[in-house]
């Protein structure tokens, strides 16, 4: 059950920014970590972004993250081809006491 | 290096049973949750089931409750997805993974595809 909310798809050109948005709830967002992931097709997720805003080794500052009470926000600065992937958010909610994914978001290059 | 490796997919008829495994090397598996996570064809994330360091306590998503049980073994550094009562909309790949840092998942294995079908 996905009970976050992302844009289907979002698309910039090639050296441009794009903000990827997931709104949520309190029992989630606005009281747990949120983090992010990377999927390309045929893949598992990777992971960019975890408790709000840090990178794990790896992942370039490009890739940027925020929260403000129940949502939160990925950013992308200086698009490449390469970052056309599937991108979700994630967090625990603790009244479900489940791990919920955001629904995704399609990001297209141009 | 952390690796992660499903197995036990496979083709089953709906009501059937499969039992997924994750063999893990590369950390302490003892010390960390562990997690199921599913992606049914063309669709999103979803989280199925968690695990404590001890195995003393477990969460399912709704939707498996009565029918799936994780499991691990600490001494064979593994991870189990009892599934029992397969349906058609159970039919998805299935991954592994590892908590990092808190609330996340940094590690994935390559997932093991379960289809239920007649």
């Amino acid at each position: 059950q996905s009970v976050s909310t992302q844009p289907p798809s979002v698309s910039a050109a090639p050296g441009q920014k794009v903000t990827i948005s997931c709104s949520g709830s309190s029992p989630n967002i606005g009281n747990n970590y949120v983090s992010w992931y990377q999927q390309f097709p045929g893949t598992a997720p990777k992971l960019l972004i975890y408790e709000n805003n840090k990178r794990p080794s790896g992942i370039p500052d490009r890739f940027s993250g925020s929260k403000s009470g129940t949502s939160a926000t990925l950013g992308i600065t200086g698009l490449q081809t390469g970052d056309e992937a599937d991108y979700y958010c994630g967090a625990w909610d603790s009244s479900l006491s489940n791990y919920v994914f955001g629904t995704g978001t399609k990001v297209t290059v141009l | 290096e952390v690796q992660l490796v499903e197995s036990g997919g496979g083709l089953v008829q709906p009501g059937g049973s499969l039992r997924l495994s994750c063999a893990t090397s590369g950390f302490t598996f003892s010390s960390y949750w562990m997690s199921w996570v599913r992606q049914a064809p063309g669709k999103g994330l979803e989280w199925v089931a968690n695990i404590k360091q001890d195995g003393s306590r477990t969460y399912y998503v709704d939707l498996v409750k009565g029918r799936f049980t994780i499991s691990r073994d600490n001494v064979k550094k593994s991870l189990y997805l009892q599934m029992n009562g397969l349906r058609a909309e159970d039919t998805a790949m299935y991954y592994c993974a590892r908590e990092f840092g808190s609330g996340s998942y940094g590690y994935w294995g390559q997932g093991t595809l379960v289809t239920v079908s007649s």
